[in-house]
């Protein structure tokens, strides 16, 4: 099986432009979760969707909003950037079962904003 | 608020040495535990998971789970070089959702 993969890579914006990052899961995985890496907080969790609903959300600001569409692939979108949000961002599939299961990351989307 | 914790060393031990990492956990209701090992510049890779108390082997690698403690450990035998890399305990936060607490990771360093 084809593993997780995200898009864009890497990205680089400037203060107060938006961007949007994509996911798509492993696949037959329904749940999509988001995490923020940064070397000053490490691994946070952004939000999870499973079947297309937001089923838990992490202490992020407003600026961070997700989706998934009906095939299970995601998208997380961040507006008017600072330059706080330059980060790994990390997307993670899960099989069906909520609950525990492992969940397995893909590459992530480098964003630097200047 | 729910917390993972763990020494960021770095701990450095000599090839075919046994590396020891440890982690500790505050909530007393989650049921899964994972290790994560993540190289620099990439994204964690998934090493080992445990649900039950006790050890749990794979190959070279061994997770140790103490429910009443709350800490899970994680064994790596014959270290190699190639295991050099930060180690990050998770933690699933419990409830019908996937969501992971993680640790900020533990720096290991195998030296030839």
């Amino acid at each position: 099986k084809a593993g997780v993969t995200q898009t864009p890579r890497y990205l680089i914006k400037t203060r107060g432009q938006q961007v949007t990052l994509s996911c798509s899961p492993i696949s037959g995985h329904r749940s999509v979760s988001w995490y923020q890496q940064t070397p000053g907080q490490g691994l946070q969790f952004l939000f999870e969707y499973f079947s297309e609903t937001q089923r838990n959300k992490g202490n992020f600001p407003g600026r961070f909003s997700g989706r998934q569409f009906s095939n299970s692939r995601s998208e997380m979108n961040v507006s008017t950037l600072e330059l706080g949000d330059s980060a790994l961002y990390l997307c993670a599939s899960s099989p069906e079962d909520p609950g525990g299961e492992t969940q397995y990351f893909g590459p992530g989307t480098r964003l630097l904003v200047l | 608020q729910k917390e993972v914790e763990q020494n960021s060393g770095p701990l450095s031990v000599p090839e075919g040495a046994i590396a020891s990492l440890n982690c500790t956990y505050s909530d007393r209701v989650s049921q899964s535990f994972f290790w994560y090992r993540q190289y620099s510049g990439k994204s964690p890779e998934l090493i080992m998971s445990i649900y039950s108390n006790g050890d749990k082997e794979d190959g070279r690698f061994t997770a140790q789970l103490n429910k009443a403690s709350q800490y899970v450990s994680l064994l790596i035998r014959d270290s190699q070089p190639s295991d050099s890399a930060t180690y990050l305990c998770a933690v699933e936060d419990g409830g019908a959702t996937n969501k992971l607490i993680f640790g900020t990771g533990t720096l290991l360093a195998v030296q030839p």
